[in-house]
């Protein structure tokens, strides 16, 4: 199974500054035919289902802020908030859907000083 | 309005048995794939099952394989996971997941549901 390490385990973020949380999996993601990267980033807020922020390594979902951002290589992974909000605040996940089984990172808990 | 309503969270036995749906509505059923994905108490995400369109392409977790089949039924719009020899790390709330499919391909996951929770216990 591949398997995704996301640092840190905890970030703790100021208003208006940037932040950003990394991922690593345990193989390439990079589908080399269409040149794809299958890695996707999920954000939980306290009490909520996860949403779908980034996917496909660097497209933003529907209605996600343009403040947040995904790059990355075929194994090692960002995602970037410019500017930090006060309801960025929560529970952050990469995962990869190169193969079955789907394998999410360990979660980054995003939180304001 | 895209919406997923999972129902059949219970207690139930360790060695127990349950069923869990999914009823889907807002979109076309049939042209996305659907998964569940659990999260035990105090944890992470886990993905646990997925199924494409058809049913023509299935995946488990390792820590269900064998235990748990998932299946859908497209003309109704709903989606089931049949859970057998239950066990306490069970223990999760499972959400349902759609995933619009554009190919072969596993696609990302674009709206959860809010959840059931299943407690094994004895």
């Amino acid at each position: 199974d591949i398997v995704m390490t996301q640092t840190p385990l905890s970030l703790p973020v100021t208003p208006g500054e940037p932040a950003s949380i990394s991922c690593r999996s345990s193989q390439s993601l990079l589908n080399s035919d269409e040149g794809y990267t299958y890695v996707d980033w999920y954000l939980q807020k306290p009490g909520q289902s996860p949403q779908l922020l980034i996917y496909t390594l660097s497209y933003r979902a529907s209605g996600v802020p343009g403040r947040f951002s995904g790059s990355g290589s075929d194994t090692d992974f960002t995602l970037r908030i410019s500017r930090v909000e006060a309801e960025d605040v929560g529970v952050y996940y990469c995962m990869q859907r190169m193969e079955f089984p789907i394998t999410f990172g360990g979660g980054t808990k995003v939180e304001i000083k | 309005e895209v919406q997923l309503v999972e129902s059949g969270g219970a207690v139930v036995q360790p060695g127990g048995s349950l069923r869990l749906s999914c009823a889907g509505s807002g979109f076309n059923f049939d042209e996305y794939a659907m998964h569940w994905v659990r999260q035990g108490p105090g944890k992470g995400l886990e993905w646990v099952s997925g199924i494409n369109w058809n049913s023509g392409r299935i995946g488990y977790a390792d820590s269900v394989k064998g235990r748990f089949t998932i299946s859908r039924d497209n003309a109704k719009g709903s989606l089931y996971l049949h859970m057998n020899r239950l066990r306490t790390e069970d223990t999760a709330f499972y959400y349902c997941v759609s995933a619009l499919e554009n190919g072969s391909g596993i696609y990302h996951l674009d709206t959860w549901g809010q959840g059931t929770l299943v407690t094994v216990s004895s």
